[in-house]
């Protein structure tokens, strides 16, 4: 089945960088894209970007733009996103989601509603 | 960029009651919208997609109805294990969005 599996909780200090995988299975990588989503303690979801793992397109949300990196390894099925000066604020819970789009026969980037999600990656940014 | 205001935030009732939560978009957006159920210290998961497909494996008391910029998730009989928090989301264009939420509590 498909299955998206993250890596471990991170501690990171202000303004170092922290860059989390999601690890892919069950489809073939290439043929979907990969979105990345984070929730802060108590608040609501919130979108952050997007690749597309056939042509590795990307694109961010405005809020994270300069800050944010998407990026991913077809080889090893893996999605990465990395987040750069990291704040207090930035403390979350940091998901990767799959879009259900099949990119390989789309006509243009757009997104599509996620599934599945992987389970989750805590970033906790602390001094 | 889209905006999208659901509510309410909090929904409390019992067991076997019918519940109805809305979500309003800024711009019409047909039907490009999902909704997800989060549990404490989970991941979301689907429940509808296209405004009123259950995904698969999902119990028919979820139903979803709606089109261009206002919407509704409907829990017919509410379930002790449907209390959780439920977030729509539109995929109509980037960026994509979601609403701000609403926690389903026990009355």
């Amino acid at each position: 089945q498909v299955q998206l599996v993250q890596s471990g909780a991170e501690v990171k200090k202000p303004g170092a960088s922290v860059k989390v995988s999601c690890k892919a299975s069950g489809y073939t990588f290439t043929s979907y894209a990969m979105h990345w989503v984070r929730q802060a303690p108590g608040q609501r979801l919130e979108w952050m970007g997007w690749i597309n793992a056939g042509n590795g397109n990307t694109k961010y949300s405005q809020k994270f733009q300069g800050r944010v990196t998407i990026t991913r390894d077809t080889s090893a099925s893996t999605a990465y996103m990395e987040l750069s000066s990291l704040r207090s604020e930035d403390t979350a819970v940091y998901y990767c989601a799959r879009d259900v789009v099949d990119v390989s026969i789309a006509v243009a980037d757009a997104p599509g509603w996620f599934d599945p999600w992987g389970q989750g990656t805590l970033v906790t940014v602390s001094s | 960029v889209i905006w999208m205001t659901q509510s309410p935030s909090l929904l409390s009732a019992s067991t076997g009651d019918r519940v109805t939560i809305s979500c309003r978009m800024s711009q019409g957006i047909s039907s490009y919208l999902a909704w997800y159920q989060q549990k404490p210290g989970k991941a979301p998961e689907l429940l509808i997609y296209a405004a009123s497909t259950l995904q698969s494996g999902v119990p028919s008391r979820f139903s979803g109805s709606g089109s261009g910029t206002d919407f509704t998730l409907t829990i017919s009989c509410l379930q002790s294990e449907d209390f959780a928090t439920y977030y729509c989301q539109q995929y109509y264009s980037f960026p994509v969005a979601f609403g701000q939420g609403t926690k389903v509590e026990i009355k």
